[in-house]
């Protein structure tokens, strides 16, 4: 069975621009996660969408959305980076939401 | 709030020696789960813990949860250097689904 999967892996913008970034989860999962990680702040949950609904969303400013297809594949959008928005940005996805969620490896950010 | 919070921060081990990461959380919480990430790498998943007393082990790693003390220990025997990663435990919020709340992460370094 195919992971989590990330597209793009890398990506170099300046401050102002905008990013999409987009997610797609193991077959049959339906609830998609996204985390930032950065070394000052680690792990910080940003939104879970289940079946097309956000149902959760962390303490992060309007600039950071998303959305989720009906075929579960999720995309987050940040507005007029920042600086401080440079990060790994992590998708993961699990079947309904509360068990175990999959990790997929990242889309790597940096603002300049 | 749910807090996390791992101690030790880092942790240098010779290779052979037996090691505890302890992880503490502020509130209640369906599950816990302990997650490694290899440096420049996503996150795999080790294990999930669901009730008091649970203890999972695999290979040179147990993990175990005291719900009542809001405590969970990821024990290390006999350390060898592939272990070497940085640790995370997580939680969820009570409810919550899809939501992780993350330690800051214990890296291990295991040396000959």
């Amino acid at each position: 069975k195919a992971g989590v999967t990330q597209t793009p892996r890398y990506l170099i913008k300046t401050r102002g621009q905008q990013v999409t970034l987009s997610c797609s989860p193991i077959s049959g999962h339906r609830s998609v996660s996204w985390y930032q990680q950065t070394p000052g702040q680690g792990l910080q949950f940003l939104f879970e969408y289940f079946s097309e609904t956000q149902r959760n969303k962390g303490n992060f400013p309007g600039r950071f959305s998303g959305r989720q297809f009906s075929n579960s594949r999720s995309e987050m959008n940040v507005s007029t980076l920042e600086l401080g928005d440079s990060a790994l940005y992590l998708c993961a996805s699990s079947r309904q939401g509360g068990e175990t969620q999959y990790f997929g490896p990242g889309t790597r950010l940096l603002v300049l | 709030e749910l807090k996390v919070e791992q101690n030790p921060l880092f942790l240098s081990m010779q290779e052979g020696k037996n090691y505890t990461i302890y992880c503490n959380y502020s509130t209640t919480s369906d599950r816990l789960y302990w997650y490694r990430q290899d440096p420049g790498k996503s996150l795999e998943s080790l294990f999930v813990l669901l009730s008091n007393g649970a203890v999972k082990q695999e290979g040179r790693l147990m993990a175990s949860l005291d719900t009542k003390a809001r405590l969970s220990t990821l024990h290390i025997t006999a350390a060898v250097h592939d272990l070497s990663a940085t640790y995370f435990c997580a939680v969820d919020i009570k409810g919550s689904q899809g939501n992780l709340i993350f330690g800051k992460g214990t890296k291990l370094s295991v040396k000959p």
